[in-house]
């Protein structure tokens, strides 16, 4: 089964801090994503990338930016870390850019509370 | 712009009684259609999925969701719920062509005893 692994699954930072939250899959997935959960308001995309050094923006960048050096892994950069980020952040990989009939492999999460 | 709605945020039912989770997606040509399950504290799971042929389609944990176009609808349904079921339960669509896959805002089932 693909493994999609997100390093921390809680976070608490400092607001104006510069925040990095890493995902890492294990099944040579082109294609990674990252969304944002909110209550209420599902799942938003804030970025993915179909393939290393390849980066677009989803339905809600601003604040964030995303870095992809190597295939397996895929970063979500808050620079400045501000409270309405606080939010459970859900990293996903698919082997195709759309989700195809295996559709998306999720992380766990991670829980980022910025104070 | 392809958009999801979850009727439901918030599904209470008793253990061992029928739910019935609704998810209305507005109109499109074609569409493929996911629920996906999140239990407490972990990622989302895909709990099945309708790409083509038979408008009823069975997931794992005894879920089956039917695709209806006239209604532009995949309502999940289960005959009977346990505790371990309680979750949050996302419906998404992915438009045929391929360009818009959008999430739901979610159900969160609560299975009492």
């Amino acid at each position: 089964d693909v493994k999609v692994t997100q390093s921390s699954r809680y976070l608490v930072k400092r607001t104006g801090e510069k925040v990095f939250l890493e995902c890492v899959q294990d099944m040579d997935h082109e294609n990674m994503f990252w969304y944002r959960q909110d209550p209420g308001l599902g799942l938003r995309l804030i970025y993915f990338s179909y393939d290393v050094k390849m980066k677009e923006k989803g339905d809600i960048p601003e604040g964030y930016s995303v870095s992809r050096e190597k295939k397996e892994r895929f970063s979500l950069i808050l620079e400045s870390a501000s409270t309405n980020q606080t939010s459970m952040y859900l990293c996903a990989s698919s082997l195709s850019y759309l989700p195809g009939p295996a559709g998306y492999t999720f992380g766990s999460g991670t829980r980022l509370t910025v104070v | 712009a392809q958009s999801v709605t979850q009727l439901d945020s918030q599904v209470p039912v008793f253990e061992e009684a029928p739910v019935e989770l609704r998810c209305n997606y507005s109109s499109s040509v074609s569409v493929y259609l996911f629920w996906y399950v999140q239990y407490p504290n972990q990622g989302l799971q895909l709990l099945l999925k309708y790409l083509s042929g038979s408008t009823l389609v069975k997931g794992i944990n005894g879920f089956e969701a039917e695709f209806n176009k006239s209604q532009t609808s995949f309502h999940l349904r289960k005959p009977s719920v346990h505790i371990s079921d309680t979750a949050e339960y996302f419906c998404a669509v992915l438009d045929g062509d391929g360009q818009n896959f959008v999430f739901g805002p979610g159900t969160r089932l609560s299975v009492l005893p």
